[in-house]
């Protein structure tokens, strides 16, 4: 069945560094994938997403890319701060409307 | 516009009651999810529904758990029967209609505890 693999699962940075998470997907028809904050005891929420016909899109310090021949997308934040401490999720949607998240990467930043 | 709501946040059920979950889209969602995340873990897809259909329920147990999403009134999650491994946060979350993937916007969850 579809599969979306997330590494790593725990990150920690020095404050003012980058952070980079990646994910694998497993089936080709997924064409929109999300990026989902989630800090301690609260909701998750978008932060970024791409659509399959768009190789990169940056918003501020957060930036996707995604490798459609690879089947592999990944998560940028550049000069992080202590409030980008959180749990990460990327996911993967087929336009089925049926979702798949990744286990999830906890990123500690270090002041 | 309200975000999407989810009642109660915290439920305690004894092993063996039923809990019952409620989520109420974004006004003009149409489309409700329901997710489940254990402790420390991500978030497993459970049920895709639309208004009186559900779509999708591949990820949801096939005994003791239904799902639906009335005409009127919010998306009702039913656990019967509840056993200690039943507890977890419980997210619904909801997209408006369209053919192409949209965000979904998640609830509060619901913290179901089984003493």
């Amino acid at each position: 069945g579809e599969n979306v693999e997330q590494h790593p699962s725990t990150l920690s940075v020095q404050e003012g560094d980058s952070a980079v998470i990646k994910c694998t997907y497993s089936d080709s028809a997924s064409n929109y994938f999300p990026w989902y904050k989630q800090e301690l005891g609260k909701r998750p929420q978008l932060i970024i997403d791409i659509r399959s016909n768009v190789g990169e899109k940056k918003d501020q310090r957060i930036a996707v890319t995604l490798n459609k021949t690879a089947k592999h997308f990944s998560l940028h934040i550049t000069e992080t701060q202590p409030e980008d401490s959180a749990v990460y999720f990327c996911a993967a949607d087929t336009g089925g409307f049926k979702t798949i998240f990744g286990a999830g990467t906890r990123l500690f930043v270090k002041a | 516009n309200a975000g999407v709501m989810q009642n109660p946040r915290h439920l305690v059920r004894r092993r063996g009651q039923e809990a019952r979950l409620r989520c109420s889209p974004m006004k003009g969602h149409s489309h409700v999810y329901w997710y489940r995340q254990l402790p420390e873990e991500g978030l497993k897809f459970m049920v895709y529904l639309q208004k009186e259909n559900i779509i999708d329920e591949s990820g949801m147990p096939k005994e003791r758990f239904s799902a639906e999403f009335p005409k009127e009134g919010p998306s009702i999650l039913r656990i019967q029967q509840v056993v200690r491994g039943d507890s977890a946060a419980y997210f619904c979350a909801s997209s408006p209609p369209g053919q192409w993937s949209y965000e979904q916007y998640f609830g509060p969850g619901t913290r179901l505890t089984v003493t």
